[in-house]
């Protein structure tokens, strides 16, 4: 079992530009959420995917969208980068309404200039 | 204010310590009280939950949970410097997405 796996693992863009990252939940999760935790805090939630709908939204702007496909995988997509977006977005997946089942990804670090 | 505060630390112990981590919330809908490891460049690792108050024994760590005061801890015993990451409490409602909200996170290190 691969668990769950992000892609990229590092990426660096510059100010204005767009990003996505990807995310492929553990085998047999059907809901994935993605967070966003800067240096020296907490994870913070940003959105939850299930059945291929936002189910919940945190505190974070429209530049902030995702998509969730039929196979469960998932993508975190950021408009206008800023530089107060460089953190560490993690991934993590679990069954409908469990939150003790979630597993987190190694996330994707990205770095705006 | 923080709907969840945790001491940052760092914390720095011997092995073989005795380790208390603690957070403290402000919001009474929460129900689910977890603690994550996270080692560095690594994703969060769910290491104990509790469901409401009471406490939770695990090998060597000890989950408390006391919802009148709204205050959770974590005892770490007969700490190993494996045990050196950065440890973070994290709560949910009891609503059907779940969302987690996690404390800012204690960053501990056990010295050899």
């Amino acid at each position: 079992d691969a668990g769950v796996t992000q892609s990229p693992t590092h990426l660096i863009k510059t100010r204005g530009q767009q990003v996505t990252l990807r995310c492929s939940p553990k085998s047999g999760h059907d809901t994935v959420s993605w967070y966003q935790q800067a240096l020296g805090q907490g994870p913070q939630f940003i959105f939850q995917y299930y059945e291929e709908e936002e189910r919940q939204r945190g505190n974070f702007p429209d530049r902030f969208s995702g998509h969730q496909f039929p196979n469960y995988s998932s993508e975190l997509n950021v408009n206008a980068l800023l530089l107060g977006d460089s953190a560490l977005y993690l991934c993590a997946s679990s069954l409908v309404g469990d939150p003790l089942g979630a597993f987190f990804g190694q996330g994707t670090r990205l770095t705006v200039v | 204010q923080k709907e969840v505060e945790q001491d940052p630390g760092p914390l720095s112990v011997p092995e073989g310590a005795i380790v208390s981590l603690n957070c403290t919330y402000s919001n009474s809908a929460f129900q689910y009280f977890m603690w994550y490891r996270q080692y560095s460049r690594k994703g969060p690792e769910l290491l104990m939950y509790t469901y409401s108050s009471g406490n939770k024994e695990d090998g060597r760590f000890t989950a408390q949970v006391d919802k009148s005061s709204k205050y959770i801890s974590l005892f770490i015993r007969d700490s190993q410097p494996s045990d050196s990451a950065t440890y973070l409490c994290a709560m949910s409602s009891s609503g059907s997405a779940r969302q987690l909200t996690f404390g800012s996170g204690t960053q501990l290190t056990v010295l050899p």
